[in-house]
């Protein structure tokens, strides 16, 4: 069975630090990647997603990055956070596309992000 | 510029009650719709999903309608149980673009006993 693993769970960092999360798939292969980011109190936002190794597409500009070194690990980092960077990051995973069938995004547990 | 909106940022509801929770859309590209449960610090769980070429799918308490030429969908809870407090988020994809799910905002429905 597939799994998705996502770590830390919390974080806190202080402003102008680096951060780096990750997330890897098991069971799969060619999943589509995505980060996704639940500020307080309002919906998931889409911050990038990857349908293959080193094929990152941003979806908002902001002062994250992602990377995807290897086909089942996808890495959201920074250089500097900010204050605004706090929130609820998700990982997320769905199989590649397939010509006749939809299937559903399958979640991490997320990991809390704190910028003080 | 939201594809995917929720109006109602919360409902309350009845337990045993019926709880009706909509979504609209401005992308006719999309052509795939889910409908997500997610509580406080977790990430979402997958509840129900309809193709665009269907209006209705059924999977136990849970209905999602789709009503295309509206670009509308709702989702149907019934009977709501007190478990079924959480925030409902409504997400949609399109083939044509990446595949990628865009969410709504989210309801937060809480089930009173």
């Amino acid at each position: 069975s597939q799994t998705i693993h996502q770590w830390p769970a919390t974080l806190v960092q202080p402003v102008g630090s680096p951060l780096s999360l990750e997330c890897t798939v098991e069971g799969t292969s060619n999943p589509n990647l995505y980060w996704y980011r639940q500020a307080a109190g309002r919906g998931l936002q889409l911050l990038f997603y990857s349908v293959g190794i080193g094929q990152i597409s941003s979806e908002v500009p902001q002062n994250l990055s992602a990377s995807r070194p290897q086909d089942r690990q996808f890495i959201l980092s920074s250089k500097k956070l900010l204050l605004s960077d706090s929130g609820f990051y998700l990982c997320a995973w769905r199989p590649a596309r397939q010509t006749f069938m939809n299937t559903e995004a399958f979640f991490g547990q997320g990991t809390r992000l704190t910028v003080v | 510029d939201q594809q995917v909106k929720q109006n109602s940022p919360s409902l309350s509801v009845q337990e045993g009650r019926i709880s009706i929770l909509n979504c609209d859309y401005t992308n006719s590209m999309f052509d795939y719709f889910l409908w997500y449960k997610k509580y406080p610090a977790e990430g979402p769980t997958f509840l129900i999903s309809i193709s665009s070429i269907k209006d209705k799918n059924e999977d136990g308490r849970f209905t999602v309608f789709l009503n295309k030429s509206a670009k509308h969908l709702s989702l149907h809870i019934v009977p709501s149980q007190p478990g079924d407090s959480a925030v409902y988020f409504c997400a949609a994809s399109a083939e044509a673009a990446g595949n990628k799910l865009t969410f709504g905002g989210g309801t937060r429905v809480l089930v009173k006993p």
